[in-house]
């Protein structure tokens, strides 16, 4: 059964541009979400999506922003890039929201702001 | 605000020996808990869980304990491997999100 799958690896961007990353998650897994890993600031949560409706939100600004479509892909969006955006991000998908199923992680998106 | 708090590393040990990686919560409500392992360029992966008091995960020799009443989830191995190098994040989840601790990297030496 394949696993999460984040596109692209790796990414280099350049300040004030905008990026797209993309997740697939495990067949079936209709609960989806993003995490920000920075050496500064760990694990933060970016967002929930459970079918096709955001229902939570972490405290980031309104520049980064994602959806997720009716086969349960999804993408986060960041607009207006700034150097601090710099970050592992990571997609994790669940079959069950609730908060004892845990989730699967995929292996990532780095992005390079420069 | 709901936390959870791990041990700093690195925390270095020779093969054998035993491990354990302290992990303490804060929490409004009774969250489920686990420990997740990322190893070097790669995501998370989930480790073992605990979903209520007294509950023991468990997977690969790896084990924790959920206490209630020290609010505690110690990550227990009794021989480490070279192979378990990584680094070791504690996490809790009352709603559709994980909170997670800083991270323990753990380095096994031969």
């Amino acid at each position: 059964k394949a696993g999460v799958t984040q596109t692209p690896r790796y990414l280099i961007k350049t300040r004030g541009q905008q990026v797209t990353l993309s997740c697939s998650p495990i067949s079936g897994h209709r609960s989806v979400s993003w995490y920000q890993q920075t050496p500064g600031q760990g694990l933060q949560f970016l967002f929930e999506y459970f079918s096709e409706t955001q229902r939570n939100k972490g405290n980031f600004p309104g520049r980064f922003s994602g959806r997720q479509f009716s086969n349960s892909r999804s993408e986060m969006n960041v607009s207006t890039l700034e150097l601090g955006d710099s970050a592992l991000y990571l997609c994790a998908s669940s079959s069950d929201p609730s908060p004892g199923y845990g989730y699967t992680f995929g292996s990532g998106t780095r992005l390079t702001v420069v | 605000g709901d936390s959870v708090t791990q041990m700093e590393g690195p925390v270095t040990l020779s093969e054998e020996a035993f491990l354990t990686i302290n992990c303490t919560y804060t929490a409004t409500g009774y969250p489920s808990l686990f420990w997740y392992v990322q190893y070097p360029g790669e995501g998370l992966q989930l480790l073992l869980k605990a979903t209520k008091a007294d509950d023991k995960g468990s997977n690969k020799g790896f084990e924790a304990t959920y206490r209630k009443e020290t609010t505690s989830f110690h990550l227990e191995k009794g021989s480490v491997q070279v192979s378990d190098s990584a680094v070791y994040f504690c996490a809790l989840s009352l709603t559709d999100k994980l909170i997670f601790g800083t991270g323990t990297r753990l380095q096994v030496f031969p």
